[in-house]
């Protein structure tokens, strides 16, 4: 079955930086888009970001533009999202959610990311 | 950005009864392939969301027939015939049309 673990969240100093990853597996990952989704503390879904196939495409928010980087490693089944200049407003559940042709149809169980002094 | 709206934002509903969700987004999400990719998710307490519906009217497997989604154009509606327990969570529309893909703000589903 498809599966999508995230890993690497965690406490973070404001300003900081933090890598996240997702392992996925019961697919074949290296046909399928993705996206980074996340959900500040008591609040909605926020999507962050593609990343195409073969990572010729990506598409950010504005908010994580310039900041955040999607990337991922085909040959290790794994989405990352490379997060720098790390805010107290961007602390939340990050979730990593497999592309369906403008749509999201399997998502992780979601890692937790705390931007605090 | 295309702004999603949802109304009403907590909707408290008697068991059996039905209940409807509205969504609206601020332009046409008609996409240039002639699809519309609105889609609708629902997150149970303490859960990752899970999606119900896909371009306007598809549910997936496994998803109950108690739920169904319609609209057109910029107005979009999903429809729980008889509610049930295990239906408590939040609601969200989103958009996979025009980017950045955008979700509504949520609507809460309570048993009365």
């Amino acid at each position: 079955q498809v599966q999508l673990v995230e890993s690497g969240g965690g406490v973070v100093q404001p300003g900081g930086s933090l890598r996240l990853s997702c392992l996925v597996s019961g697919f074949t990952f290296s046909t399928d888009a993705m996206h980074w989704v996340r959900q500040a503390p008591g609040k909605g879904l926020e999507w962050l970001a593609l990343m195409n196939y073969d990572g010729s495409d990506v598409q950010y928010v504005d908010s994580v533009k310039g900041r955040f980087t999607i990337s991922r490693d085909n040959s290790k089944n794994t989405l990352y999202l490379q997060m720098n200049s790390l805010r107290p407003e961007d602390t939340g559940v990050y979730y990593c959610v497999k592309d369906a042709k403008g749509s999201l149809d399997y998502w992780g169980q979601g890692t937790l990311v705390t931007v605090s002094s | 950005d295309v702004v999603m709206t949802q109304s009403p934002l907590s909707l408290p509903v008697t068991l059996g009864q039905p209940a409807s969700i509205s969504c609206r987004s601020s332009q046409s999400l008609v996409h240039s392939d002639g699809n519309t990719y609105l889609n609708w998710f629902q997150q149970r307490p303490g859960q990752s969301p899970r999606r119900l519906i896909y371009k306007v009217s598809n549910r997936d497997s496994g998803v109950p027939d108690r739920f169904s989604g319609s609209g057109s154009g910029t107005d979009f509606t999903l429809k729980i015939s008889r509610v049930e327990a295990e239906d408590v969570g939040i609601y969200y529309c989103m958009q996979g049309t025009h980017w950045p893909w955008t979700f509504g703000q949520g609507t809460k589903v309570e048993i009365k």
